[in-house]
């Protein structure tokens, strides 16, 4: 289905915490998935995506999770630092052309 | 690389007005993609375009509308705004270049305020 950002979930972490930012995706054909990050007044920056053949991919201080059976992905952001403060978003989809379906983005604040 | 520039950066204009907003896409990307982004509604996909044409459309009303160039820029126009019609546009890029190409990364957005 469509996002809908009416209110943002908040994750409140201490510096130096592992973060978890979950999201529940809809449709069960999406093949493709990825995590954005976006900084008030900027454009959603890339994090880490991952294809329906892996259930988990790392990268530099994140990890994507990928659980098909129950729609379930996750971002896990190992030692978070305060410029980690960011409104982070889940998007999938399916082939080719399809078109990206964002979830409604969850709020991390990172306090030193 | 450069990343995707959008121009302009903010924009004000009246109810009953259009305006266009520009793309450039990352060199060599070939597909654009436009997303409308407002505190209510979160991201929503406006339509993409790969080698000129439209590959997919969103549920938008028809003043809402695209066209994309032979070297990839692209552009959204946006006739008889309303008021709320008010959001942050997204483009974004990405090289559809074959398996595993179709990473999307977006510019830092212009702010449309309609009046």
């Amino acid at each position: 289905g469509e996002s809908v950002g009416l209110h943002l979930p908040t994750l409140s972490v201490q510096e130096g915490d592992n973060s978890i930012i979950n999201c529940a995706y809809s449709n069960s054909a999406s093949d493709y998935f990825i995590w954005y990050k976006q900084e008030s007044g900027k454009g959603p920056q890339f994090i880490i995506d991952i294809r329906s053949n892996m259930d988990k991919r790392q990268g530099q201080r994140v990890t994507v999770l990928l659980n098909k059976t129950v729609k379930h992905l996750s971002l896990q952001i190992a030692a978070t630092q305060p410029g980690d403060s960011a409104v982070y978003f889940c998007a999938e989809r399916g082939t080719g052309f399809q078109k990206l379906v964002f979830g409604t983005g969850t709020r991390l604040l990172v306090s030193p | 690389k450069a990343g995707v520039t959008q121009t302009p950066r903010y924009l004000i204009k009246t109810r009953g007005q259009q305006v266009t907003l520009s793309c450039s896409p990352i060199s060599g990307h070939r597909s654009v993609s436009w997303y409308q982004q407002t505190p209510g509604q979160g991201l929503q996909f406006l339509f993409e375009y790969f080698s000129e044409t439209q590959r997919n459309k969103g549920n938008f009303p028809g003043r809402f509308s695209g066209r994309q160039f032979s070297n990839s820029r692209s552009e959204m126009n946006v006739s008889t705004l309303e008021l709320g019609d008010s959001a942050l546009y997204l483009c974004a890029s990405s090289p559809k270049a074959g398996p595993s190409t179709d990473t999307q990364y977006f510019g830092p957005g212009t702010r449309l305020t309609v009046l």
